[in-house]
């Protein structure tokens, strides 16, 4: 069974650009959530779709958004980047509806903004 | 906003030791708790899930969970350097659609 797959693996964007990453869910799974992880912040929120519907969102600006098609599969894009954003983007997918039976991650996509 | 606080570490054990790793979360209403492991560069892997009070034990590793008292323990038993990692404790927020997360705990274990 296939697992969580991110793409891409390696981004390197410029200040100003904007970046749009992929995710595919494991089979089966219909929630998807996404985390930035930083060093000095930890894992980080960003939002979670269920049935192509953005459930919650985290506490990041517009600059975020992000989508689910009807095969699951999800978009996350971030424009006007910014130094900051350089992080590991996360994208995990669950079985049930949200976080109730823990997540299975992707191997996330790293981004460095220059 | 649920708040689930780790030691940071690190913890450094020599192999072979046992390794205790404890999380403590803010919202007694809390039903399902999660370890991740997450070696440098790499994305958390689940590895451990308890929704009982009690003990769960998985070969090595052997969750603990004390509702009463609001923590989670992982113990990793006969340590080995390739258990060296950051290990995250993750609860899920009201309503289940988002899990929190601590800052992690790194382990050092030592051959």
């Amino acid at each position: 069974k296939a697992g969580v797959t991110q793409t891409p693996r390696y981004l390197i964007k410029t200040r100003g650009q904007q970046v749009t990453l992929s995710c595919s869910p494991i089979s089966g799974h219909r929630s998807v959530s996404w985390y930035q992880q930083t060093p000095g912040q930890g894992l980080q929120f960003l939002f979670e779709y269920f049935s192509e519907t953005q459930r919650n969102k985290g506490n990041f600006p517009g600059r975020f958004s992000g989508r689910q098609f009807s095969n699951s599969r999800s978009e996350m894009n971030v424009s006007t980047l910014e130094l900051g954003d350089s992080a590991l983007y996360l994208c995990a997918s669950s079985p049930g509806q949200g976080a109730r039976d823990g997540y299975t991650f992707g191997s996330g996509t790293r981004l460095t903004v220059v | 906003q649920k708040e689930v606080e780790q030691n940071s570490g690190p913890l450094s054990v020599p192999e072979g030791a046992i390794a205790s790793l404890n999380c403590t979360y803010s919202d007694r209403g809390s039903q399902s708790f999660f370890w991740y492991r997450q070696y440098s560069g790499k994305s958390p892997e689940l590895i451990m899930s308890i929704y009982s009070n009690g003990d769960k034990e998985d070969g090595r590793f052997t969750a603990q969970l004390n509702k009463a008292s609001q923590y989670v323990s992982l113990l990793i038993r006969d340590s080995q350097p390739s258990d060296s990692a950051t290990y995250l404790c993750a609860v899920p927020d009201t309503g289940f659609q988002k899990l929190v997360f601590g800052t992690g705990t790194r382990l050092l274990v030592s051959p």
